[in-house]
C-alpha cells in the first residue's frame, strides 16, 4: 500500500527565510506525488506534481520539490517565505498504474513569523 | 472561470436530523469525488464518480450516500448524522484524460447539535 509521512506537523519559518517542508513516500511502483495547499476554510489547491518526468518541479507561488528516489522523499521548498504563504500543506502520493485514487498526508501546518 | 462550488459553504444540523451537501461544477469534468476532512486530519475518500458510474470507499458508513443526477451535479446525503460527521466536506473533479489532478471545491463545513 502506498503512504506518505510528512515530518513536523507545524512548521514556523520567519518572512524572507526558506521553508522546507518534509515529505517522504513509501511506493512499490513509480509514483505519482503532489503537494496541496490549503488556506483556512478551503479546498485544496494543487501545487505542484510529479509524474515521473524530471526530478525537480516547479509549481505555483515559487514553490518547488524535488523528487529523490533514493530517499524516497518529496520535499518542498521555497527559497524566501512570505506571510501569504501561511497555510496547510498535503502531500499525496498516487499509484498510477493501479487506480485514480490519491492518498494525503496528514498535513503540516506552516507558520509565517514577522 | 471554470470551477468548483460547494452549497454551502456551512451547514448545522441536529443529531440525526438528515442533511444534503451540494456540489456543482463547470469544468465538465466526469469524475467527481467526495472527501471527509476532519480537523487536523488529510482530506479521506468517501466515494467516487467515473460519470454515473458510481464507486464506494470500502469503509465509508452506509450513513454516507451520494446521488449525481447529471456530470455537472452530485450530492452528498448523510441520513442521520452523528457527532462524529461533524467535519469539513470537499467535493473534487478531475477529467477522464487526467484523472490524478483533480480540482476542490472550497468545502461545506459541517456542524451536527
Amino acid at each position: 500500500a502506498q503512504s506518505v509521512t510528512q515530518l513536523g506537523s507545524h512548521v514556523s519559518v520567519s518572512e524572507g527565510a526558506l521553508v522546507l517542508l518534509r515529505c517522504n513516500y513509501s511506493s512499490s511502483v513509480p509514483p505519482y506525488l503532489f503537494w496541496y495547499v490549503q488556506y483556512p476554510n478551503q479546498g485544496l489547491q494543487l501545487l505542484l506534481k510529479y509524474t515521473s518526468a524530471a526530478t525537480l518541479v516547479k509549481g505555483i507561488n515559487g514553490f518547488e520539490a524535488e523528487f529523490k528516489k533514493s530517499e524516497t522523499s518529496f520535499h518542498l521548498t521555497k527559497p524566501s517565505a512570505h506571510m501569504s504563504d501561511a497555510a496547510e500543506y498535503f502531500c499525496a502520493v498516487s499509484d498510477p498504474w493501479r487506480d485514480d485514487k490519491i492518498i494525503f498526508g496528514k498535513g503540516t501546518r506552516l507558520h509565517i513569523l514577522p | 472561470d471554470a470551477m468548483v462550488i460547494q452549497n454551502p459553504r456551512y451547514q448545522v444540523t441536529q443529531f440525526g436530523k438528515p442533511v444534503t451537501l451540494s456540489c456543482s461544477q463547470t469544468l465538465n469534468h466526469n469524475v467527481m469525488y467526495w472527501y471527509q476532512q476532519k480537523s487536523s486530519q488529510a482530506p479521506k475518500l468517501l466515494f467516487h464518480y467515473y460519470d454515473k458510474d458510481f464507486n464506494n470507499e470500502a469503509d465509508t458508513p452506509d450513513n454516507f450516500q451520494s446521488r449525481r443526477p447529471n456530470t455537472s451535479f452530485c450530492f452528498l446525503d448523510i441520513r442521520s448524522p452523528g457527532l462524529g460527521d461533524a467535519a469539513m466536506y470537499l467535493c473534487a473533479t478531475s477529467s477522464l484524460g487526467d484523472r490524478l489532478e483533480q480540482f476542490f471545491g472550497p468545502g461545506t463545513r459541517l456542524t451536527v447539535l
